[in-house]
């Protein structure tokens, strides 16, 4: 088992272009989240997804961030005309369908920088 | 929504000591509470968790208790050893759904040698 894959591991953008991250779950696992962490800061919670579904996007920024988790392929977090405040690591995390289970694994995270 | 408050921020004990995190949460409706090591330029790693219906729970050296009515909730590492250096980060449901785990800001821990 893989575990949570995530790329790019890095990923350096100027200021106005776009961020692509991907987050591909272990395996057997169809619910996604995805956190944004500031460094020496927490994990802050951003939005879950199940396939071609959001269930709770309410820690996105209402512009310029959008989630996808389509019925096939990698989780996408995009985040459009970025800025210098978007520099942060971006983790994802995947959990398994099954009822009661409530424990989260992440990936390795995709540490973005902006110029 | 819910609110993770933790101490300390900061935290150096020495080696073969005890250690211990606690925390507390506002949402008298969560009922997961997991713990996470990470270490610098790591992931997240999932060490410990308790449920609701659950007052103490035990890994070796690890230990977490939950008291729902107080709301809070505590790590306790025994023995340190180096290797736990690293940042602890405590988390709760946002009520008792699975989906949206809220985390407290963190704790840098540090064992002298």
């Amino acid at each position: 088992n893989a575990g949570v894959m995530q790329n790019p591991r890095h990923l350096v953008r100027r200021r106005g272009q776009e961020a692509r991250l991907r987050c591909s779950p272990m395996k057997g696992h169809s619910h996604v989240y995805w956190y944004r962490q500031l460094p020496e800061e927490g994990l802050k919670f951003m939005v879950y997804l199940q396939k071609e579904n959001i269930i709770d996007e309410s820690g996105m920024p209402k512009e310029r961030f959008s989630a996808e988790f389509p019925k096939e392929g990698p989780s996408i977090l995009r985040i459009q005309q970025v800025v210098r405040g978007d520099s942060a690591a971006y983790f994802c995390a995947s959990s398994t369908t099954a009822s009661g289970a409530y424990e989260q694994y992440f990936g390795p995270g995709t540490r973005l920088t902006v110029t | 929504g819910e609110n993770v408050e933790q101490h300390p921020s900061t935290l150096s004990v020495q080696e073969g000591d005890s250690a211990v995190i606690k925390c507390t949460y506002s949402d008298s409706a969560s009922n997961y509470f997991p713990w996470y090591k990470q270490e610098l330029g790591k992931r997240p790693q999932l060490i410990i968790d308790i449920r609701s219906n659950v007052g103490e729970k035990k890994d070796q050296r690890i230990a977490v208790t939950l008291n729902k009515t107080a709301k809070h909730f505590s790590l306790h590492i025994t023995e340190t050893q180096p290797e736990d250096s690293a940042v602890y980060f405590c988390a709760a449901t946002e009520g008792s759904s699975a989906s949206k785990i809220i985390f407290g800001s963190g704790t840098r821990l540090s064992i002298r040698p």
